[in-house]
């Protein structure tokens, strides 16, 4: 059991550029989360997914995009980078909604310059 | 407004002495408690939950947070540390009706041999 992968682990991009960041679970979890973490702010949510083919906005989704097609994965894009989207990114499960406990990746680390 | 409050940014505590990570809430609404852990260059993992019965909780490496309502409080412990707890702690809380966890913005606990 991998549990939850993250790809890449590490990113650097030009301002402008886009990239999508890949999660996947062998878990067989229902809900699926992006975060991100930076210094002092603990962890923001940018988007989730309650299920196969659905997507929600978080705390702080402006400048990403979502997808989850196949209800293993789950992709966060960035359009167009910006210096300020430079941030450690981590994804998470949860096996429904009647359990609680979310299950973290090991991180990407993303620096835009 | 609902939100969570970890005063502490950094706590350095000698080790075998006690330890006490303050957690903060602010709800109308009933809330389901977590703390979260993150070692160097990890994601986070569970350290414990309160979603009802006891107020007291424990985790398996011998941390403990309470539920205090009157105080909107929960509060992680540990009566003595170890090398191995240098971390930063994450309080949580998933307010009741929502599907989001609101994360603190983290303690980093120094553990001073």
């Amino acid at each position: 059991n991998a549990g939850v992968t993250q790809t890449p682990k590490f990113r650097v991009l030009k301002t402008g550029q886009s990239m999508t960041l890949l999660c996947a679970q062998d878990m067989n979890h229902e809900y699926m989360y992006w975060y991100r973490q930076d210094p002092g702010m603990g962890l923001r949510l940018i988007h989730y997914s309650v299920g196969e083919g659905t997507t929600a906005k978080g705390e702080v989704p402006d400048g990403y995009n979502v997808s989850r097609l196949k209800k293993q994965n789950f992709l966060l894009g960035l359009e167009s980078a910006a210096p300020s989207q430079t941030s450690v990114y981590f994804c998470a499960t949860r096996r429904d909604r009647l359990t609680d406990t979310q299950y973290f990746g090991p991180g990407t680390r993303l620096t835009v310059l | 407004a609902q939100s969570v409050t970890q005063l502490d940014s950094q706590v350095p505590v000698f080790e075998e002495a006690p330890v006490e990570l303050r957690c903060n809430y602010s709800s109308s609404v009933s809330v389901y408690l977590f703390w979260y852990v993150q070692y160097p260059n990890q994601g986070l993992q569970l350290l414990l939950k309160y979603l009802s019965g006891s107020t007291l909780v424990e985790s398996i490496n011998g941390f403990e947070a309470e539920f205090n309502k009157s105080q909107t409080s929960f509060h992680l412990r540990k009566p003595s540390v170890h090398i191995s707890d240098t971390a930063e702690y994450f309080c949580a809380v998933r307010f009741f009706g929502n599907e989001k966890l609101t994360f603190g913005t983290g303690t980093r606990l120094t553990i001073i041999p």
